[in-house]
């Protein structure tokens, strides 16, 4: 079986803060995903990426950088981080087959705290 | 785009009762999964259920591809159950969630 590593678990920040976080897989799975959940809401799609150097837009992307390094990491980047947010950033990933994907797994998820 | 609406939004049950979850999406999907989120954890996926009715442990997933909506029954609840049962649909890559109904089981 395979894991999915998000770090920091926790992350504290400043208004206007640039902030990264961090997620790998050694599934070797094509497509990676970067997910925003609030409290009492379901997952919003910030990024995602097909392959290796591949970037797509999610709904939630303004505000948001993404990098896919190689297809075992995907990082993404809060660009300015706004006073009072917090959520939990979701990391996941799937194999593909044909034109859709498969099952998603997920990490642990990256807990944001903005001060 | 997609929408994934789920009801009902809350659920208390007795231990040993059974739950029914209900999944509405707004346009075809060629893959659907249920996933449970444990209070304060990680998704994990349950069963993915595109079409027809899948079976694991207490767990029937009836999918309804025609009238776009899906259900989840749990038998024989336990407290264990308790937590938060998400339904994702996906046309293309991208999965889309709805909400979620947050289980809450008794003893």
């Amino acid at each position: 079986g395979g894991i999915i590593t998000q770090t920091p678990k926790f992350l504290i920040g400043q208004e206007g803060q640039k902030l990264t976080l961090k997620c790998q897989q050694n599934f070797n799975h094509d497509t990676m995903y970067w997910y925003r959940q609030d409290s009492g809401k379901g997952l919003r799609l910030i990024y995602y990426s097909i392959t290796e150097n591949d970037l797509q837009k999610g709904d939630l992307s303004e505000g948001y950088d993404a990098s896919r390094e190689k297809k075992s990491s995907f990082s993404l980047t809060v660009t300015s981080a706004q006073k009072n947010e917090m959520a939990v950033f979701l990391c996941a990933s799937s194999i593909n087959w044909g034109s859709s994907a498969e099952t998603l797994y997920f990490g642990s998820g990256t807990r944001l705290t903005v001060l | 785009g997609q929408q994934v609406q789920q009801s009902p939004a809350s659920l208390v049950l007795q231990e040993g009762e059974n739950a029914e979850l209900q999944c509405n999406f707004s346009s075809t999907a060629t893959q659907l999964q249920w996933f449970y989120q444990s209070p304060g954890g990680s998704l994990v996926s349950l069963l993915s259920n595109p079409s027809g009715t899948k079976h694991t442990g207490r767990l029937t997933s009836t999918t309804v591809t025609k009238e776009r909506r899906s259900s989840l029954h749990i038998s024989s609840s336990q407290t264990t159950d308790s937590g938060t049962y998400l339904c994702a649909i996906t046309g293309n890559y991208k999965y889309v969630f709805g909400a979620g109904t947050r289980l809450k089981v008794i003893a």
